[in-house]
């Protein structure tokens, strides 16, 4: 049960686009079609934004997009705004009852 | 609507005990696998444990392995962790979720402390 790999940190300016990457194995990400993104606020819980690897819960913007290309998968963030600044964590299933998460991505909207 | 409502966090010295729980309300308690997930202070989120929808199989994390039990009373709806010998390294906020494949939904959380 590996962590996912993240950047640590990435950065865009105010109405530019920005990917974040999040790599596993053939065993999670590449395996299976559970891949989900989280955005998180200091001190606060996390909040889905993308889950089944490209599909927007009801009341995310349709800035935020994913997709999957082997066991890489990606958030895309378009039109930047300032609020969009936070720490985003993938997560992918991994078989039985596991889930793995990725180390996080710090997002800076300069 | 889905609610997953967590309790039993504290403070507890390293090498203690604790026991968490998290009532679930809003579905069909019997049909979903449910999972516990932490973040220390400052740090990622971290799996911790999940349960089979029936119980009869849990997962752990390295991290916790020998040390938490994950239970569910399905009479209850409701699922525990049992965690003892703690170190100040268990230090987080605790997640309850309910889970479907990868698709999580959380709870708020409860925090435990370890520390003397």
């Amino acid at each position: 049960q590996s962590a996912l790999t993240q950047p640590p940190s990435a950065s865009g300016s105010p109405g530019q686009s920005v990917t974040i990457s999040c790599t596993g194995t053939s065993s999670d990400v590449g395996g299976y079609n559970y891949v989900s993104w989280y955005q998180q606020d200091p001190g606060k819980a996390p909040k889905l934004m993308i889950y089944e690897v490209s599909k927007r819960p009801s009341g995310v913007p349709d800035r935020f997009s994913g997709s999957k290309s082997g066991n890489t998968a990606s958030l895309t963030v378009s039109g930047l705004q300032a609020e969009d600044e936070a720490d985003y964590y993938c997560s992918s299933y991994a078989g039985g009852d596991i889930v793995v998460f990725g180390g996080g991505t710090k997002l800076t909207v300069l | 609507e889905v609610q997953l409502l967590e309790s039993g966090g504290g403070l507890v010295r390293p090498g203690g005990s604790l026991r968490l729980s998290c009532a679930a309300s809003g579905f069909t308690f019997t049909n979903y696998a449910m999972t516990w997930i932490r973040q220390a202070p400052g740090k990622g989120l971290e799996w911790v444990s999940g349960i089979s929808a029936s119980g009869g199989k849990a997962d752990y994390a390295a991290s916790v392995e020998g040390r938490f039990t994950i239970s569910r009373d399905n009479s209850r709806n409701t699922v525990y962790l049992q965690m003892n010998s703690l170190r100040p390294e268990d230090t987080a906020i605790y997640y309850c979720a309910r889970m479907y494949y990868g698709d999580l939904d959380w709870g708020q959380g409860t925090l435990v402390t370890v520390s003397s």
